[in-house]
């Protein structure tokens, strides 16, 4: 079945400094959701891509989706505190219609 | 404030003892979701419900049951609790009728404990 893999699974950051996080599916999709989870919370809705190499920004977050609709990545410049949490990616395979949601990336930042 | 109600927040159960998750939704969203979290594991689908009166089955659906009598109501039971069922459980909407094809919308879990 599909799978969704994210890396890295946890990174520790100055604040300041950038994080990347990145996901992989194993076959094409035709959507992808990223959300936002603090701790102790749940899952928040960021931004939805669906257009081949779609690049979108938030803020100081920006959102990838790759050539070949298999990958996307989030990337936030400056970390502030308040960026902690788990970020997860979620995708929708072309040949389905079932979102998967990545093993997510827990962000923490140092003051 | 319209979303997913959720309840109980946390729960302490024995092994072999029945238990239902509740799920309310005041959006009037088509589809509700049960995903399970587990560190390192992320959120896996356990069950669905494109529209009142259909289920089906995600990732990881043995050991739980879903009805959807109604648009706004989707409880998750576990027939007979298990330690490996120990987990935080999100119920999640979306308007779409097709599972992927729109925004999820999570309620704030509840923690489950099976001893």
């Amino acid at each position: 079945g599909q799978q969704v893999m994210q890396i890295p699974q946890y990174q520790h950051v100055q604040e300041g400094e950038d994080f990347t996080t990145y996901c992989n599916s194993s076959t094409t999709l035709s959507n992808i959701q990223w959300y936002k989870q603090r701790p102790g919370g749940h899952p928040v809705f960021l931004i939805q891509l669906v257009k081949s190499g779609e690049v979108k920004k938030q803020k100081r977050l920006t959102f990838q989706f790759g050539e070949a609709k298999k990958n996307s990545s989030l990337h936030i410049t400056a970390t502030q505190t308040t960026d902690v949490g788990t970020y997860f990616c979620a995708g929708t395979p072309n040949a389905g219609n079932m979102l998967t949601f990545g093993g997510g990336t827990r962000l923490m930042v140092k003051p | 404030i319209a979303g997913i109600t959720q309840a109980p927040t946390s729960q302490i159960l024995a092994a072999g003892r029945r238990m239902t998750l509740r799920c309310t939704q005041d959006m009037r969203h088509n589809a509700m979701y049960w995903y399970r979290q587990d560190l390192g594991l992320g959120l896996r689908l356990i069950h669905y419900s494109n529209t009142a009166g259909t289920t089906g089955k995600g990732e990881v659906p043995d050991g739980y049951s879903v009805s959807r009598a109604n648009t706004d109501d989707f409880p998750l039971t576990l027939a007979s609790a298990v330690p490996s069922q120990t987990s935080v459980y999100f119920c999640a909407s979306s308007p779409a009728r097709v599972p992927g094809a729109n925004v999820l919308t999570f309620g704030a879990g509840s923690r489950l404990t099976v001893l």
